[in-house]
């Protein structure tokens, strides 16, 4: 168990629809990331939240938006869901705000989108 | 886009066997990471290595870096059953605000 949990673990949508995926990181850890896991585009950094604020931009979407709470938990918005957004959707946490740092990973929400 | 290439795609040994399993890129990297994937399960992190090592132990595990063939490699001693799973490299680049993990190497361990 890495300390970071996400919330729901299975989720499944239709088209054009909006979901929201929740992170709560490990205790005392400062960043979050959410990371998009696909069969064919493999494992895909998406965005960096440290303590608030937007730190580092991967591949994310216009449609997909994330924010990081005060107490630090974070929510990835999924908008306008098309099929091919069906994926694991990971979130990690770590302690300071340097992306390098050894990340722990959440047990992932299941997307699926019909 | 992937910025490792992990090789091979997979790997099947038998229980007491080593495994290789590398790890190219592309970039100049601040550090390289191991990570292991239990089938549709959260990524944990198994050993880090920095630029400047160019080897790393962690109890079974063993992590080579070349810096001069931007190439990495996990060894995994004596193999166990439990250590089926997919295993992806991820580097993080100078001035650049990003991780990049590879394909993965997906490893079978038969009792």
């Amino acid at each position: 168990d890495s300390g970071v949990t996400q919330t729901p673990k299975h989720l499944i949508t239709a088209t054009g629809q909006r979901v929201t995926l929740r992170c709560s990181p490990r205790s005392g850890d400062l960043s979050v990331y959410w990371y998009q896991q696909s069969l064919d585009q493999g494992l895909q950094f998406l965005i960096q939240y440290y303590n608030g604020e937007e730190r580092a931009k991967g591949n994310i979407l216009e449609r997909f938006s994330a924010q990081q709470f005060p107490d630090l938990h974070s929510e990835l918005n999924l908008s306008s869901l098309e099929l091919g957004d069906s994926a694991l959707y990971f979130c990690a946490s770590s302690v300071g705000g340097l992306i390098h740092e050894t990340q722990y990973f959440g047990p992932g929400t299941r997307l699926l989108v019909l | 886009s992937q910025q490792g290439e992990e090789d091979p795609q997979a790997l099947s040994i038998q229980e007491g066997e080593n495994a290789t399993m590398n790890c190219s890129y592309k970039t100049s990297i601040n550090n390289l990471q191991w990570y292991r994937q239990n089938s549709g399960r959260g990524l944990v992190h198994l050993i880090l290595i920095r630029s400047n090592e160019r080897e790393k132990h962690s109890g079974r595990l063993r992590v080579t870096l070349d810096t001069s063939k931007k190439s990495s490699s996990l060894l995994i001693t004596a193999s166990r059953a439990a250590d089926t799973a997919s295993y992806f490299c991820a580097t993080a680049m100078y001035n650049n605000n990003d991780m990049r993990f590879g394909a993965g190497t997906r490893l079978t361990v038969k009792p």
